[in-house]
This record gives C-alpha cells, sequence and structure tokens, in this order.
C-alpha cells in the first residue's frame, strides 16, 4: 500500500445534504484523483490535482468539488448529495514522473 | 462515451485455463496502457502496463499483447489459479497536456472454478 486512507469508509447521508470525503497520503505524492465506480461504468473520473491548489475537472466532474491546502489531503464534497451521487469512491495517488497510480481503500456513499 | 472498450464483461474459467480479456480504443494520444486487478472491497492495483513501442510485455503468469494499428490490446493469464478470481480493468493515459487524465473500462469480473 502506497499509504493512503480514506474516510468515512462508509457513510449514509440524505438527499440535499452537504458531504465531505477525505483522501489522505504519506507519500508525497504530487498528484492527487478522485473516482467514482459504478456497475457497467468501471471508474471514471471526478476531479484530480497536479499540486497544492492546483486542481482540474474528469470527465464527470458535475456537482462534485475538491480542495488541496496541502500535499497530503484532498477532499472531496458533494455540495448537495443526491441519490445519483449514491456510489463507492476511490482516491488515488500518482508520484510526479511516474505512470502508476497508487488506490486507497474507497468510501462508500449511499445518498437516501 | 467510453473513451476504452472493455470486454467481457464477465468471464469464467477453470483452474489452468487462459482467460484473456480485451479492451480496444479511438485515442490515437493514448501512450500507457496499464490494467489493474481489483478484490472486492479493495482498491484496484496495478498488475502490469504496456507502451505501444512494444507489441507483448509478460510479467510472470501475465501478459499483455498490444496491436497498435487495431488500437487494441489484451490481457492474458496463463495457468490460471482460483487465487486470480477478481475483477480487471484496463486503463489508457495519453502522452501531453492531458497527461495526468486515466481512463478506464468498464472492468472485467473473472472467476477461476477450481
Amino acid at each position: 500500500d502506497a499509504g493512503i486512507t480514506q474516510s468515512p469508509r462508509h457513510k449514509v447521508t440524505e438527499t440535499g445534504t452537504p458531504v465531505t470525503l477525505r483522501c489522505h497520503q504519506t507519500e508525497n505524492h504530487r498528484y492527487m484523483y478522485w473516482y467514482r465506480q459504478d456497475p457497467g461504468h468501471g471508474l471514471r473520473l471526478i476531479h484530480y490535482s497536479y499540486g497544492v491548489k492546483d486542481t482540474d475537472k474528469g470527465e464527470v466532474s458535475d456537482g462534485y468539488s475538491v480542495s488541496r491546502s496541502k500535499t497530503e489531503d484532498f477532499l472531496l464534497t458533494l455540495e448537495s448529495a443526491t441519490s445519483s451521487q449514491t456510489s463507492v469512491y476511490f482516491c488515488a495517488t500518482r508520484l510526479g514522473g511516474g505512470h502508476e497510480q497508487y488506490f486507497g481503500p474507497g468510501t462508500r456513499l449511499t445518498v437516501t | 462515451q467510453q473513451q476504452v472498450k472493455q470486454s467481457p464483461q464477465s468471464l469464467i474459467v477453470q483452474k489452468g485455463g487462459i482467460p484473456i480479456i480485451n479492451c480496444a480504443y479511438e485515442n490515437t494520444a493514448f501512450d500507457y496502457f496499464p490494467w489493474y486487478q481489483q478484490f472486492p472491497g479493495k482498491g484496484p492495483a496495478l498488475l502490469i502496463a504496456i507502451r505501444p513501442d512494444v507489441s507483448e510485455k509478460k510479467e510472470g503468469r501475465f501478459t499483455i499483447s498490444f496491436n497498435k494499428s487495431a488500437k487494441q490490446f489484451s490481457l492474458h493469464i496463463m495457468d490460471s489459479q482460483p487465487g486470480d478470481s477478481a475483477t480487471y480493468f484496463c486503463a489508457a493515459n495519453p502522452a501531453g497536456g492531458t497527461g495526468n487524465q486515466f481512463y478506464f473500462g468498464t472492468g472485467t469480473s473473472l472467476t477461476v472454478i477450481p
């Protein structure tokens, strides 16, 4: 493991509430990613970061925002959760200059 | 639109068989093609990867075959074992300005029967 933790690991929330997921890494990797995993869709990129305060959108960014105020933490926020955001969310990191991505254990989010 | 198309969705083989998982892409800017293995309840982990300047890469019982002209690549698992039962994802990463993004296939659930 590349020293990646995600919190919480499981969360149930109601439609319309804000939710923040946290990814923490101890490897000093430059790049961090948030993906969602859904049956039939594989892994889809939500947002990624290429440095502190530097972020960009992925292919399914609507309804999500991110922040990275320090190298080790990357936060994913659902401003107003919807049932379509029920999913398993994975954080990943990548050392700058290399291609390998290291994935965290995932957060299962259920929006009721 | 799925940038990387993966098939089959699921696969069942006997122990010792050679499952083959296929992926296809259209974007010629892709220059790195990894395969990830995921066990239930865990995050994906890199299994093996290839660049388009070679047609085949082997690591232990896992082999990637790459056909640049057809824009296809596949994963072969030799002498498959029950412990190989997992979900496998192919992916692609472009060179250049968008080189930070990775595009994943939809996954193949492999079951190896003892």
